[in-house]
């Protein structure tokens, strides 16, 4: 049972760089979101999805955009890649937001910008 | 808006002692969900317990416990006679209205042999 699945795991950038985190989730699950983590600052959602066709900004979406390409997939794109966005980035997925629905989360992907 | 508080940022404790994470939340709903998440070293997100705002009764799994009390906004979580592998980062979340899950900075628990 995969559940959430995110790639890359780990992966370099140089600085101007664009890259597509990638995430699916098997659980038939309607919502799915993003969050990255960073030391001492716990994780900050980046963008969600509530359900297939719809998105919207979190916490702190400057320099992301994200795709839901259908129910089970939902990708996070770094256009121009920055330092700052050097951090862990976790997918996570729930059957509904807002309900209180269980969110699991996918194992991350260490991402460093040079 | 939504805030969750977890003051303790480090905790080291010795092998067998218990110990308690706190938790302040802050929300203007009334109904609002609770959530605990253990990071282990290995850096994946286990989920441990979710409680909604409508449920003050405290839980107890194995050794682990968490107190709910509406009226300090918290939701604590302790370990009795802590081990080793509870070494890791423990944390606090908030769903409430339309907002999803909002985490604590967290707290590194390390429990020393």
């Amino acid at each position: 049972n995969a559940g959430v699945t995110q790639t890359p795991k780990f992966q370099v950038l140089k600085t101007g760089q664009s890259m597509t985190l990638q995430c699916a989730q098997d659980m038939n699950h309607n919502s799915m979101y993003w969050y990255r983590q960073d030391p001492g600052m716990g994780l900050r959602l980046i963008y969600y999805s509530a359900s297939e066709g719809t998105t919207d900004k979190g916490e702190v979406p400057n320099g992301y955009n994200v795709s839901r390409l259908n129910k089970r997939e939902f990708s996070l794109r770094l256009e121009s890649a920055a330092p700052s966005q050097t951090s862990v980035y976790f997918c996570a997925s729930s059957a509904f937001r807002g309900s209180g629905n269980t969110i699991y989360f996918g194992e991350g992907s260490w991402l460093t910008v040079v | 808006a939504q805030k969750v508080t977890q003051a303790q940022t480090e905790i080291s404790v010795v092998e067998k002692e218990d110990v308690t994470l706190d938790c302040v939340y802050e929300t203007r709903d009334t109904t609002y969900y609770l959530f605990w998440y253990k990071q282990p070293p290995s850096g994946e997100l286990v989920f441990l317990i979710r409680r909604n705002s409508f449920d003050e009764q405290n839980e107890i799994s194995g050794r682990y416990s968490w107190n709910f009390q509406k009226s300090t906004s918290s939701f604590n979580f302790t370990i009795t006679a802590s081990q080793v592998v509870d070494s890791a980062v423990y944390f606090c979340a908030l769903e409430s209205g339309n907002t999803p899950l909002v985490f604590g900075k967290g707290t590194r628990l390390s429990v020393i042999a």
